[in-house]
């Protein structure tokens, strides 16, 4: 059974700096193929992709964040780290964490999502 | 960036009707490789996270009624809900995974006429 959990405050300042992690289980990141996407939406609106993770350690941003984003794995843990700096209140949102796969033969998209983190960005 | 345009941005149908939301991209999304549209559709119910409903732009995710089916290849894409229920009243999104960054559409509003 393949779960996502994000975690991370829940009220950030602007100017600060946020970690989010996201802890997975049923699943690898040591397998071909497997990365880990970070996706955020703000209220009403669609969800924009942030980064994602690969199982060989590539790493791809959003355009308009890329300078402001970091994305990291633990392997051993399980886990995947998303670091968002200088934060301002239009960061505001929720974000989530979902699997997916960039094996030609089985990339079908964002099939399991956490059930995301409500991120307040306010002074 | 690929950019991903829906249209229309709501639709009210009543129920057993058709709904049919549409999605452009500005490049193809075909994958050479394998032939497959790297395109996926999303429905999302308040307070929940997006579920994936088709990828390929035409195979159901596993579980999805056999109401909805995904059409189209390159960079026109359709989601028809064939027979609406009241359980599909959601938003819709496209997505592209051809290329990184990945994008959504800005999403399509379903509602019950």
């Amino acid at each position: 059974q393949v779960t996502l959990r994000e975690s991370g405050p829940a009220l950030v300042k602007p100017t600060q700096t946020l970690t989010l992690t996201c802890t997975f289980s049923g699943f690898s990141l040591n397998n071909d193929g497997v990365c880990v996407s970070w996706i955020r939406q703000s209220p009403g609106k669609a969800p924009e992709w942030l980064a994602r993770i690969d199982w060989d350690d590539d790493k791809y941003y959003t355009t308009s964040l890329e300078t402001r984003l970091t994305i990291s794995k633990d392997t051993s843990k399980n886990q995947v780290v998303l670091i968002m700096t200088n934060l301002d209140p239009v960061d505001t949102g929720t974000y989530y964490c979902a699997r997916c796969n960039v094996e030609v033969s089985t990339a079908i998209g964002l099939d399991y999502w956490g059930q995301g983190i409500l991120v307040t960005v306010s002074s | 960036d690929i950019v991903m345009t829906q249209s229309p941005d709501s639709l009210a149908v009543s129920l057993g009707e058709r709904a049919t939301i549409n999605c452009k991209s500005s490049q193809s999304v075909l994958n050479r490789s394998n032939n497959k549209n790297f395109l996926a559709w999303y429905q999302q119910k308040p307070r929940q996270p997006p579920k994936l409903v088709i990828y390929w732009a035409s195979t159901r995710q596993s579980g999805v009624p056999d109401r909805f089916s995904g059409s189209g290849s390159a960079t026109d894409f359709t989601l028809t809900i064939s027979s609406l229920q009241a359980e599909d009243v959601a938003v819709y999104y496209c997505q592209q995974y051809h290329s990184p960054p990945w994008t959504f559409g800005q999403g399509t509003k379903v509602e019950i006429k």
